[in-house]
């Protein structure tokens, strides 16, 4: 697609549920992130796939937050057990390489709460 | 650890004037700098890019430099409109490690 393509853009879920999150990188970029913003406050690096490398998950904030790529194709992140305090903005970004002279292109984020 | 630093956090200005926002980082080895924008409730949309071995990138009213030496990059607008009002976001690549660095940003709002 033209654009990163985040999917959904809202979720609402109950504390204790568990949600996944899905990104759409650019076709044909390899690396992509997953960062996290609270409300009023700067991005969290959660995640970062490049390729077919092992991931780089020294962000993740807890064992309840995994995330999954095959190839250079859709990434999910996944929550189990929502806590309240994983409310927040999840945006994606792709690149066509890990130091692409083209740098990084945002999703549009996909806002969760959790009540 | 990188640390990137913005300031000011937050500026307000009358419309027309010509403004400078400031990013520093405390790891010179980096690979590049790109400056976002992000509107309220909105996503990041990339504005200027600008690799280790340049110095400065423009695009319209949007001029940025960098100065890998000092650390510092700056975005300078001119010609302010209502428009350009939008949270400044700047984020590093290190040479070493995967993730971009993000600074906090500075809110701007410009006032008719």
């Amino acid at each position: 697609g033209a654009g990163v393509s985040q999917s959904p853009s809202n979720k609402v879920t109950e504390k204790g549920k568990d949600v996944e999150l899905r990104c759409d990188p650019i076709s044909g970029h390899t690396a992509l992130y997953w960062y996290r913003q609270r409300l009023g406050q700067g991005l969290e690096f959660l995640i970062y796939f490049q390729g077919n490398s092992a991931p780089d998950k020294s962000g993740l904030p807890s064992d309840r937050f995994s995330a999954e790529r095959t190839g250079e194709s859709v990434s999910t992140l996944t929550i189990q057990r929502t806590q309240q305090e994983d409310s927040a903005v999840y945006l994606c970004a792709s690149s066509l390489t890990l130091t692409s002279a083209y740098g990084y292109t945002f999703g549009s984020g996909t806002r969760l709460t959790v009540v | 650890k990188q640390e990137v630093t913005q300031i000011p956090a937050a500026l307000s200005v009358p419309e027309g004037e010509n403004l400078v926002l400031n990013c520093s980082f405390t790891d010179s080895a980096i690979y590049n700098l790109q400056w976002f924008r992000q509107d309220p409730g909105k996503g990041l949309t990339s504005l200027l890019l600008i690799q280790s071995s340049q110095r400065e990138q423009t695009s319209g009213r949007l001029n940025a430099s960098l100065d890998k030496s000092s650390g510092r990059s700056t975005l300078y607008i001119a010609a302010s409109q209502p428009g350009d009002s939008a949270t400044y976001l700047c984020a590093v690549k290190e040479t070493s490690g995967s993730r971009l660095t993000f600074g906090e940003g500075t809110q701007l709002t410009v006032n008719p």
